[in-house]
């Protein structure tokens, strides 16, 4: 089975404070994505991910920044956190070519006071 | 942004009925669709998956997909209680596995 990992299912932090969390997948999967979820918008997507040092922008970036140093680890980067980025934080990774479906991590439920 | 359409409002369904959802996409390209169960709390988690027109089912599960219409549905036969959930539809119009999800379909499957 995928194993996607995600190192904190719970985060506090302040107002300003740079965040990172992290995700790890144990498959070899090319694509990695970082989602977030709030209730009633759904799930949004952040950046992707289809190889090592590669990134791109999905629909709601600002305030992210995403690295990939490594294929299997694909981290999201909170600059300066906002009140208005307390969510969960959900990443996924699939396979290469056009037809996997994506496999989730447990989840970061981030709460920025 | 490519819209995915999910029927609004939980479903309640009695245990032993069938419970139907449904999803309609926006983009004709689109090659591939899954469906997505997630229980509160958790994280989503991959229950069908179908690429071709027609019918495909898998237990009590069956995916149903009309690539002309742009709909895909879910039928979840003899529904249990675990069953109870909110169900995401997901399509694939970019072409490059960067799917485009529905809001979902809360499902309460009553005793």
């Amino acid at each position: 089975d995928v194993k996607v990992t995600q190192s904190s299912r719970y985060l506090v932090k302040r107002t300003g404070e740079k965040v990172f969390l992290e995700c790890v997948q144990d498959m070899d999967h090319e694509n990695m994505f970082w989602y977030r979820q709030d209730p009633g918008l759904g799930l949004r997507l952040i950046y992707f991910s289809y190889d090592v040092k590669m990134k791109e922008k999905g629909d709601i970036p600002e305030g992210y920044s995403v690295s990939r140093e490594k294929k299997e680890r694909f981290s999201l980067i909170l600059e300066s956190a906002s009140t208005n980025q307390t969510s969960m934080y959900l990443c996924a990774s699939s396979l290469g070519g056009t037809d996997s479906p994506l496999h989730f991590g447990n989840g970061t439920r981030l709460t920025v006071t | 942004q490519k819209e995915v359409e999910q029927n609004s409002g939980p479903l309640s369904v009695p245990e032993g009925a069938i419970a139907s959802l449904n999803c309609t996409y926006s983009d004709r390209v689109s090659q591939s669709f899954f469906w997505y169960r997630q229980y509160s709390g958790k994280s989503p988690e991959l229950i069908m998956s179908i690429y071709s027109n027609g019918d495909k089912e898998d237990g009590r599960f069956t995916a149903q997909l009309n690539k002309a219409s742009q709909y895909v549905s879910l039928l979840i036969r003899d529904s249990q209680p675990s069953d109870s959930a909110t169900y995401l539809c997901a399509v694939n119009p970019y072409g490059n596995n960067r799917l485009a999800f529905g809001k979902g379909n809360q499902v309460v499957v009553i005793p």
